[in-house]
């Protein structure tokens, strides 16, 4: 177990819809970042926060948006969404900006 | 920005055979380079990492050496057990400059016991 907690694990919704995914970070870590994993795409960096402030955005669609609260837990917003945003979001965190990052278990998003 | 390179995508391996896997970086702002690994079901695990003032490291099993010269770095296990099976990611991160790990697209290892 990493210490760091996504809810839900499984999503499904139909197009359209708007979905918040929720992610506390392992305790002291200032720095969270969400990632997307598509079947044939890896990992791809979509935004990091650090102690409440956007630190780097990625490729983040529009429709997508994130914010870290004063706890430091994180909410990635998914809007408007389409089947191709069907995938893995992972949330990871590290303590500070140049340390290793441990990642969550990850939430299934299905769009149907 | 950053791109890492990956290869194979998929290795199939007999038990107790050792099995490499490889990677390569653009950046050579890049210092810090960390391997994990995938299970079904699971987030990515961070199995070991290198940073770029050192040229090898081992922990048991695993070793993950670094050529900065010629920008890849390769993980290596040796004795492979079925419970090696997963998929493993490299990753290359620069921890003065943008802090993103950029990662490869991942190796499916499968051990055949």
């Amino acid at each position: 177990d990493s210490g760091v907690t996504q809810t839900p694990k499984h999503l499904i919704t139909a197009t359209g819809q708007r979905v918040t995914l929720r992610c506390s970070p392992r305790s002291g870590d200032l720095s969270v970042y969400w990632y997307q994993q598509s079947l044939d795409q890896g990992l791809q960096f979509l935004i990091q926060y650090y102690n409440g402030e956007e630190r780097a955005k990625g490729n983040i669609l529009e429709r997508f948006s994130a914010q870290q609260f004063p706890d430091l837990h994180s909410e990635l917003n998914l809007s408007s969404l389409e089947l191709g945003d069907s995938a893995l979001y992972f949330c990871a965190s590290s303590v500070v900006l140049n340390t290793e990052a441990f990642f969550g278990q990850g939430t299934r998003l299905t769009v149907v | 920005g950053e791109n890492v390179e990956q290869h194979p995508s998929t290795l199939s391996v007999q038990e107790g055979d050792s099995a490499v896997i490889k990677c390569t970086y653009s950046d050579s702002a890049s210092n810090y380079f960390p391997w994990y690994k995938q299970e079904l079901g699971k987030g990515p695990q961070l199995i070991i990492d290198i940073r770029s003032n050192v040229g090898e490291k081992k922990d048991q099993r695993i070793a993950v050496t670094l050529n900065k010269t010629a920008k890849h770095f390769s993980l290596h296990i040796t004795e492979t057990q079925p419970e090696d099976s997963a998929v493993y990611f490299c990753a290359a991160q620069d921890l003065g400059g943008s802090y993103i790990p950029t990662f490869g697209r991942g190796t499916s290892l499968i051990v055949h016991p």
